[in-house]
């Protein structure tokens, strides 16, 4: 069975500081990892999916890593801000499964403060 | 409305109520997902529908029973829970990838349940 880690499960980093956020996976046959962003109470913002023939994927600040053979994907965040305090997670589609079905790791609740 | 919207967003409930969760998707996928998140744990997958058929049941207590009535609505009906069912429940939508691998999860902003 596909398991997810994260670490660490808590970050908190001064304003500007780079953030690097981790995951590793024990299964390497996947479809895609994906990064999401929740805020307290709240649902998961979809930030970046790395398809598995892809290494990374950038938007804005950030970039995602994808090492499929190791089983590894690195969230790094440029300059952090406050507002991205947040909990950080991500999830694995198995090639042996269909429609979706997402492991998530428990995430990384990630605090900026200014 | 945009995205996927869920009602209510807090309901709290006792053990014997029945009550139902509303998921709906303004994307125009096909396909939607019940999750479960309990306070420090990653998110279970409940149920898949896809185009209205449900495609998967991880394993799920009958006392939750999912309805999915055409592909812009989803509901969870409760019945007789637990206090250990309190969590965040997560709806979430996509759209078929045909096998390409470009499968992404638009999610609701969940209902927070507790179960006294």
């Amino acid at each position: 069975k596909q398991e997810v880690t994260q670490i660490p499960a808590a970050l908190s980093v001064p304003e500007g500081e780079n953030l690097v956020l981790n995951c590793s996976f024990t299964d390497s046959a996947i479809y895609n990892l994906q990064w999401f962003r929740q805020d307290p109470g709240k649902g998961l913002t979809s930030l970046l999916l790395i398809q598995s023939s892809q290494r990374e994927q950038t938007s804005g600040r950030l970039n995602a890593s994808l090492d499929k053979s190791s089983g590894r994907s690195t969230l790094y965040i440029a300059a952090s801000q406050p507002g991205d305090s947040a909990t950080y997670l991500c999830a694995v589609w198995p090639e042996r499964d269909s429609w979706g079905k997402f492991q998530f790791g428990a995430g990384t609740q990630v605090v900026v403060t200014p | 409305e945009t995205g996927v919207t869920q009602t209510p967003r807090h309901l709290v409930m006792g053990m014997t109520n029945k009550k139902s969760l509303k998921c709906e998707q303004h994307l125009g996928h096909n396909a939607m997902y019940w999750y479960k998140q309990s306070a420090k744990k990653p998110l279970e997958l409940m149920f898949v529908y896809s185009l209205e058929e449900r495609v998967e049941n991880n394993s799920v207590p009958s006392r939750f029973s999912p309805e999915c009535p055409n592909s812009s609505h989803l509901f969870l009906h409760l019945h007789t829970l637990q206090p250990e069912d309190s969590a965040l429940y997560l709806c979430a939508s996509s759209q078929d990838s045909g096998g390409t691998g470009i499968l992404r999860q638009y999610f609701g902003p969940g209902t927070r349940l507790t179960v006294t």
